[in-house]
């Protein structure tokens, strides 16, 4: 599977939107992008995937370049709560990679 | 549904000891997989299974065992546990993991391992 990279830390003020980018420049045509967060020392939480189209969910939206070889996870209103580790990982399924990570912090 | 259930919660062994760690979903998965995370890292892949009977490798596998026999649980065995498996454990399943895009990961609540 693909490998990504990502930003090791972000800050985002309270109310706005947060922006993660990611980048996974070998991804091949069967692999899907994931992202998954986690809180404090709690198991991984799903967010959202997709393949080629952009995606929306109650929880964040997914936007996948063209060329796929990058993606930017919003959270459109960050709260406090949303403060974590965010993943993204590219997948075909059945082996996920999760690297480090974007630590992710929402300023009050 | 209880979704996906480790046990234990926490768990201190010595060096050479062996023992087990359970993990069971009541969610019909085909798809259930092993995860350890040290301090300041990402959870790295132990083990995984498509499927009962089904068992392969993922980036950290020596020191493990696993087995499925059932759809539901998905055992890992530390054979003669050593200081460098101190580490949280994760496991998680999914729908069927054969990339039909449907494998949203579901992960239990870990367990904390420490071997003195």
């Amino acid at each position: 599977d693909a490998k990504t990279t990502q930003p090791p830390s972000m800050d985002c003020a309270e109310g706005r939107a947060a922006n993660l980018p990611c980048n996974h420049s070998t991804i091949s045509g069967n692999e899907y992008v994931y992202w998954y967060r986690q809180i404090h020392s709690q198991g991984p939480q799903y967010i959202i995937h997709g393949l080629k189209n952009n995606e929306t969910n109650e929880m964040a939206s997914l936007i996948i370049t063209e060329d796929r070889k990058s993606s930017t996870l919003i959270l459109p209103h960050a709260t406090l709560r949303d403060t974590a580790v965010y993943y993204c990982i590219a997948s075909t399924g059945n082996q996920f990679y999760f690297g480090t990570g974007t630590s992710l912090t929402v300023i009050p | 549904n209880a979704g996906v259930t480790q046990t234990p919660k926490f768990q201190v062994l010595k060096t050479g000891q062996s023992m087990t760690l359970q993990c069971a979903q009541d969610m019909n998965h085909e798809y259930m997989s092993w995860y350890r995370q040290d301090p300041g890292m990402g959870l790295r892949l132990i083990h995984y299974s498509v499927g009962a009977g089904i068992t392969d490798q993922g980036e950290v596998p020596n020191g493990y065992n696993v087995s499925r026999s059932t759809t539901e649980d998905f055992p890992l065995r530390l054979l003669s546990a050593a200081p460098s498996q101190t580490s949280v454990y994760f496991c998680a399943s999914s729908y069927d993991g054969q990339g039909s895009g449907s494998e949203k990961l579901f992960f239990g609540s870990g367990t904390q391992l420490s071997v003195l």
